[in-house]
């Protein structure tokens, strides 16, 4: 049972312009919302972040936006650049300070910026 | 910090065979998750720890997967044993219970053959 979802297996865009990436969930008790981003023969890496009491969180070329009522987040990336091609996940959690927190993943999307 | 270390980098087995993933968390951290990555399912939540106590296992596919954490800085991730269907990256990652961001190691590439 996928509470994550990202219904885009990939996705092009020329270098310059904006790169959006799209993630659901079904699960009403997530209230911290991640992006990861994944290069080839390497883990996930943190990219950026957004708790629920909030609906954008920006750092520099990178944006997420939330919408809780929806159940929806995006990650938007402006200008994408070459160097923004891999796989992006999504991830939620509903932990808690006390068992630390479990992230749910999406099955990511791969993003491809072509000069 | 170097990190979360996993080992091996990749593993080649045989139907049948006990496999061992090991990893190191970052020091401090104390949760720590073992993920599984296949194309049909993505990133899979197996099994994480917190403060060295298993929390929650229920991604765990089968009686033949175990995970162990006997301390803070060490953990397994057993098959036994193994089939061609677990075949996949293993990755393993830690956090600080004061943050939801995990870091990740470098993944075990597992082939059963």
């Amino acid at each position: 049972d996928q509470q994550v979802k990202q219904n885009s297996p990939s996705l092009s865009v020329q270098e310059g312009r904006i790169s959006i990436l799209n993630c659901d969930y079904t699960n009403s008790m997530f209230d911290y919302f991640l992006w990861y981003k994944k290069y080839p023969a390497e883990g996930p890496t943190f990219l950026i972040s957004i708790s629920s009491i909030k609906d954008k969180n920006e750092d520099g070329r990178f944006t997420v936006f939330l919408n809780k009522s929806a159940k929806h987040l995006s990650l938007h990336i402006v200008p994408s650049q070459p160097g923004d091609s891999a796989v992006y996940f999504c991830a939620a959690s509903a932990g808690s300070s006390n068992s630390g927190y479990a992230l749910n993943f999406g099955k990511g999307t791969s993003l491809l910026v072509t000069p | 910090d170097a990190g979360v270390i996993q080992s091996p980098r990749h593993e080649v087995t045989e139907m049948g065979q006990e496999v061992t993933l090991r990893c190191k968390p970052i020091s401090g951290h104390n949760s720590l998750f073992w993920y599984r990555q296949t194309m049909m399912r993505g990133l899979e939540l197996l099994i994480y720890f917190n403060n060295n106590v298993p929390i929650d296992d229920s991604g765990m596919p089968e009686d033949r997967f175990s995970a162990k954490m006997p301390n803070a800085s060490f953990s397994t991730l057993k098959i036994q044993p193994s089939e061609p269907r677990d075949s996949a990256v293993y990755f393993c990652a830690s956090s600080l219970n004061t943050g939801a961001e995990a870091f990740f190691g470098q993944g075990t590439r597992l082939t059963v053959v």
